[in-house]
This record gives C-alpha cells, structure tokens and sequence, in this order.
C-alpha cells in the first residue's frame, strides 16, 4: 500500500539558514513525487514534482528536492530560508491511473525567526 | 491568483442539518474534481472523484450517503455532508487535474466546516 511519512511535524528555523525537510514514502512501483507549500487561507501550491530522469529538481521560490530510490526518499532543501517560507509543506506520492490519487504525508510546519 | 475556488470558506451548523460546499474551477473546465479531508494535524485524505455527468466514485470507508457530491457542469462540484455531526466537523478541499498537465492538481483554499 502507498503511504508517505513526514518524520518532522514541527521545525524552525532562523532566517538565511539552510533547510531539509524530510519525506519517505511506500509505493510499489515508480513513483510520482510531489511537494506542495499550504498557506493559511490558501490552497495547496506545487512546489515541484518528480516524475523521472534527473533525481534532483528544482522548484519554485528555490527549493530543490532529491529523489533517492535506495532510501525511498524524497527530502526537499532550501539553501537560504525566507520569512516568507513559514508554512506547512507536504509531501505526496500519486497513484493510481494517472497518478491522480495523490497520498499526502502528515505534513511538517516551517516556523521562521528573524 | 486562485485557479480553483471554494465557497464557503467557513460554515458553522448545527448538528443535523445538512451543509453544501462548492468547488469551482476557474478559467478551465474540469471533467474530473477531488475532494478531500483534512484533520488536525493531520494529511489530506481523498475522499472521492467527482465525475462530471455521472456519479462520484468513493473511496473506501467514505460513507456516500453522507457526503453527496454533485457534479453538474464542467466547472462546479459540489459535496453535501448531509445530517452532519460534531465528527464531520474538518477541513474539506477540492481539487482538480491542472489541464495539459499528467498528474498535477489545482488546489481550492479549502473549507472549514465545524458542526455544534
């Protein structure tokens, strides 16, 4: 059965410093990766995706994310960190035809200090 | 801006009465929406597939009796918790499949329901 952990549940971190946030996941097959930002008031937004080839991509606002196989993980990074960042992220694994049944993890809240 | 919307944003009802949220996709149409659950602290959990024209396929364990969707034009779903109860009382948000792409969704802000 699919099923995505997020062992972080809460992190702060001070402005201009550098972030992972953690994700494994469980799926049987190739997977779809995802990581999506949520904003209070605001829907979920992709950051970015995994679908195949390079194990590193890069998403929106500066994040990257690192597809590793061997350790079923999905770990996303941030060089410098923003106020702006504070939010709660979530990782995601699609299934399914067309990968459109999405299992999110329990999500890890960025809390931020100056 | 917003590519998909919920209305409403956030609904207080009295137990037993029944509640109707929508989801509209904005500037596309949208043959297929989500709707999905979501506790404190907690993930989101897809609920079902509304499918426009036809009905709903739900997942395991959602009760469809209780969480009515309709799907009546390309761009409004719309699901009902019927008779609801303190227990029903969570997150609810909707999505659906971001055109021209495979397997990205647009996501709605979501909907606060709290049932007294």
């Amino acid at each position: 059965a699919q099923s995505v952990t997020q062992p972080d549940i809460h992190i702060t971190v001070s402005e201009g410093a550098s972030l992972e946030l953690r994700c494994n996941y469980s799926y049987g097959a190739t997977p779809y990766l995802f990581w999506y930002v949520q904003s209070p008031g605001q829907g979920l937004q992709l950051l970015l995706k995994y679908f195949s080839g390079d194990t590193l991509v890069q998403g929106i606002k500066g994040f990257e994310a690192e597809f590793k196989r061997s350790q079923s993980s999905f770990n996303l990074r941030k060089p410098s960190v923003h106020w702006s960042d504070a939010a709660e992220y979530f990782c995601a694994v699609g299934a399914g035809t067309g990968a459109n049944n999405l299992f999110f993890g329990t999500g890890t809240r960025l809390t931020v200090i100056p | 801006g917003a590519v998909v919307s919920q209305h409403p944003s956030w609904v207080i009802c009295k137990s037993g009465t029944s509640v109707k949220i929508e989801c509209r996709s904005l500037d596309f149409q949208a043959t297929t929406m989500f709707w999905y659950r979501q506790f404190p602290k907690q993930s989101l959990m897809l609920m079902a597939t509304s499918n426009e024209g036809s009905k709903a396929t739900y997942e395991q364990g959602v009760e469809k009796d209780k969480f009515l969707i309709n799907h009546a034009s390309l761009t409004l779903s719309t699901l009902t918790v019927t008779s609801a109860h303190p227990e029903d009382s969570s997150f609810y948000i909707c999505s659906a499949p971001v055109p021209g792409r495979l397997v990205e969704q647009y996501f709605g802000p979501g909907t606060r329901l709290t049932v007294t």
